[in-house]
């Protein structure tokens, strides 16, 4: 049950655009579509953002997108905003039922 | 609306006992797997245990296995997690999160979670 790898910092201007990644094992990311991300506002409950590597939940501007290959997904976020800055972390379904999160990401906006 | 209510955390002597509570509210608790998941100061998420809407089947992280115990009343709402032997690095806030799709992975509502915090 290793967590999955993610760059501890991200960083862009108002407007760009960002991409985070998430880097697993065939046992995990790899093995299935079951990748989410994650937002989480400092001293706030996580958000989930996007679910089956690319579908993005209710009331999620498609400004953020996800997408996978291999063993690593990946968190687009356009059009960076500020509301945008918060830590995000990738989740995948590691078989037997078992769960893995990445390290986390803190997503600036300068 | 959708609600999970955390409680039970506390400050705890290493070694002690703590029970934690999430009660839930504005949706049908039983058809929904849950799950736990804690956050150490400063770090990151780690899933803590799963349990199926049922309570057939649950599953650990290895960190907490054979320490941990997680449970539910679905007549009463409620999820728990029953933390035996606790160790400083149990030391976060645990959340509870509703589970949805296949094998429960998608944890799609979050608790504000509760604070436990392992010291002598």
């Amino acid at each position: 049950q290793s967590a999955l790898t993610q760059p501890p910092s991200a960083s862009g201007s108002p407007g760009q655009s960002v991409t985070i990644s998430c880097t697993g094992t065939s046992s995990d990311v790899g093995g299935y579509n079951y990748v989410s991300w994650y937002q989480q506002h400092p001293g706030k409950a996580p958000k989930l953002m996007i679910y089956e590597v690319t579908k993005r939940t209710s009331g999620v501007p498609d400004r953020f997108s996800g997408s996978k290959s291999g063993n690593t997904a990946s968190l687009t976020v356009s059009g960076l905003q500020a509301e945008d800055e918060a830590d995000y972390y990738c989740s995948s379904y590691a078989g037997s039922n078992n769960y893995v999160f990445g390290g986390g990401t803190k997503l600036t906006v300068l | 609306q959708v609600h999970l209510v955390e409680s039970g955390g506390g400050v705890v002597q290493p070694g002690r006992s703590l029970r934690l509570s999430c009660a839930v509210s504005g949706f049908t608790f039983s058809t929904y797997g849950m799950h736990w998941v804690r956050q150490a100061p400063g770090k990151g998420l780690e899933w803590v245990a799963v349990i199926w809407s049922d309570g057939s089947n649950k599953n650990y992280a290895d960190s907490v296995k054979g320490r941990f115990t997680i449970s539910r009343d679905n007549s009463k709402n409620t999820l728990y997690v029953q933390m035996n032997s606790l160790r400083a690095e149990d030391t976060a806030v645990y959340y509870c999160a509703r589970g949805i799709a296949y094998h429960y992975y998608v944890m799609d509502v979050w608790g504000q979670g509760t604070t436990v915090t392992v010291s002598s």
